[in-house]
């Protein structure tokens, strides 16, 4: 069945980096993109950002910026995501969601979360 | 502060029908399409409605959605114990050029 597995959770200090693994199975990975969202503990969801993992190209939220990289793995059906300059608000649970389209794919708002992962728990703490 | 505004909490009893509201503006739900997602406790959130009013296969049709003007909802009915969870909406923003969330109603089942 179409899922995907989430590397393990994480305890990191204040201004170290995280690289969290988001593997797909089940569906043609490359036919999809992946989003990565997060979730402080309490509070809501936060999109962080998009890439295709075929050509490689992103688009994160502008306050992620400068210290979020998204990487893909086409051989192994796996994205990345890492964060650097980490601090104690960076605290949350991490989620991939894959994006679907089934219309005008051109344009990033047409690739909506479909499938998401089980999440990482990234825990920034001294 | 989200930018898609969603009231914090609804409830009802079982059997009956709720409404989740969220609403938006020109940049966002008034222009593309709204999305729900339902998170239960302590689980990853799971797609309920895409393109405002489309249910993904295996969603019960007591899900349903729609949108009017910049603001999109998303009704329940035949309510039942298990739907009590957290109910997010989603669409792009083409100002901010990114995917932007309400801050999630939590619903209740007395």
């Amino acid at each position: 069945q179409e899922q995907l597995v989430q590397s393990g959770a994480e305890v990191k200090k204040p201004g170290a980096s995280v690289k969290v693994s988001c593997k797909a199975s089940g569906y043609t990975f490359t036919n999809y993109y992946m989003h990565w969202v997060r979730q402080a503990p309490g509070q809501g969801l936060e999109w962080m950002g998009v890439i295709n993992p075929t050509g490689g190209s992103t688009r994160s939220a502008q306050k992620f910026q400068g210290r979020f990289i998204m990487t893909g793995d086409t051989s192994t059906s796996t994205v990345y995501m890492e964060m650097s300059s980490l601090t104690s608000e960076d605290t949350a649970m991490y989620f991939c969601a894959r994006g679907h389209c089934d219309g005008d794919c051109y344009f990033w708002a047409a690739w909506y979360f479909d499938l998401w992962g089980p999440g990482t728990l990234v825990t920034v703490s001294s | 502060q989200s930018v898609l505004t969603q009231t914090p909490s609804a409830s009802g009893t079982p059997g009956q029908r709720v409404t989740i509201s969220c609403s938006g503006s020109s940049s966002n739900t008034g222009r593309n399409y709204g999305y729900w997602y339902q998170q239960l406790p302590g689980t990853a959130p799971k797609l309920l409605i895409y393109k405002n009013n489309q249910r993904p296969s295996g969603v019960p049709d007591r899900f349903s959605g729609s949108k009017s003007g910049t603001s999109v909802s998303l009704a329940i009915s035949g309510l039942r114990s298990e739907d009590e969870a957290d109910y997010y909406c989603a669409a792009w923003d083409d100002n901010l050029s990114a995917w932007v969330f309400g801050g999630g109603t939590r619903l209740t089942v007395l």
